[in-house]
């Protein structure tokens, strides 16, 4: 059973176009974090959101936490070839004390 | 900068082999991880440690074990290497706020069993 379903798997967009991928599950996360992958590269911290309903901006994307506490959004704002790569959410359950369970990914492209 | 340093970019074994994947971490973090990622079924947790000597099985224990005789270093062993531990292996380690805290993640070994 895969805890944290992500969508869409696969994602191709033009330069300059908006996107949103998503982090759902029917379980309730303490914390869920969202980690970009650039080939041949581990991933790495893009954000963690904490509070139900938070929002929070890093440039070019937006992270929004679900009111539950159970789903979550990157969306992405004019969509650059440097955006491309690996996106994965990873959740925290049973208030921190297992480790982070991840979900499969979406795997963005971005064409100039 | 925290570095998590893994031995091998890239290595190749043969079936029944015994493979060794070294992962060495700078920033004195007490947890690390072993995950392995394949496409389609994302990363995948093999074993972690949230202090020297001790070690917890993840969701996928079978055919792998691990070493923790020093804080930085966290070792993952295949004792015979079959085809189907073909993948890419990634160490993460992260400081103790239980496990809440940001993963630091190697840059990956890829083993190929032939």
């Amino acid at each position: 059973t895969q805890l944290l379903e992500q969508s869409p798997q696969f994602l191709s967009i033009q330069e300059g176009e908006n996107l949103t991928v998503y982090c759902n599950s029917s379980s309730v996360f303490s914390s869920l974090q969202w980690y970009r992958q650039e080939p041949g590269e581990g991933p790495v911290l893009l954000v963690t959101v904490v509070t139900g309903g938070e929002v929070k901006k890093l440039k070019r994307l937006t992270f929004q936490f679900g009111d539950a506490r159970k789903d979550s959004s990157l969306h992405i704002t004019a969509a650059q070839p440097g955006d491309t790569g690996l996106y994965l959410c990873a959740g925290s359950r049973n208030s921190g004390n297992t480790p982070l369970v991840f979900g499969k990914g979406t795997r963005l492209s971005v064409i100039a | 900068d925290v570095k998590v340093t893994q031995s091998s970019r890239y290595l190749v074994k043969r079936t029944g082999e015994k493979v060794f994947l070294e992962c060495v971490q700078d920033m004195d973090h007490e947890n690390m991880f072993w995950y392995r990622q394949d496409p389609g079924l994302g990363l995948r947790l093999i074993y972690f440690s949230y202090d020297v000597k001790m070690k917890e099985k993840g969701d996928i224990p079978e055919g792998y074990s691990v070493s923790r005789e020093k804080k930085e270093r966290f070792s993952l062993i295949l004792e015979s290497a079959s085809t189907n531990q073909t993948s890419m292996y990634l160490c993460a380690s992260s400081l103790a706020q239980g496990f809440t805290g940001e993963l630091f993640f190697g840059e990956g070994s890829r083993l190929t069993v032939l």
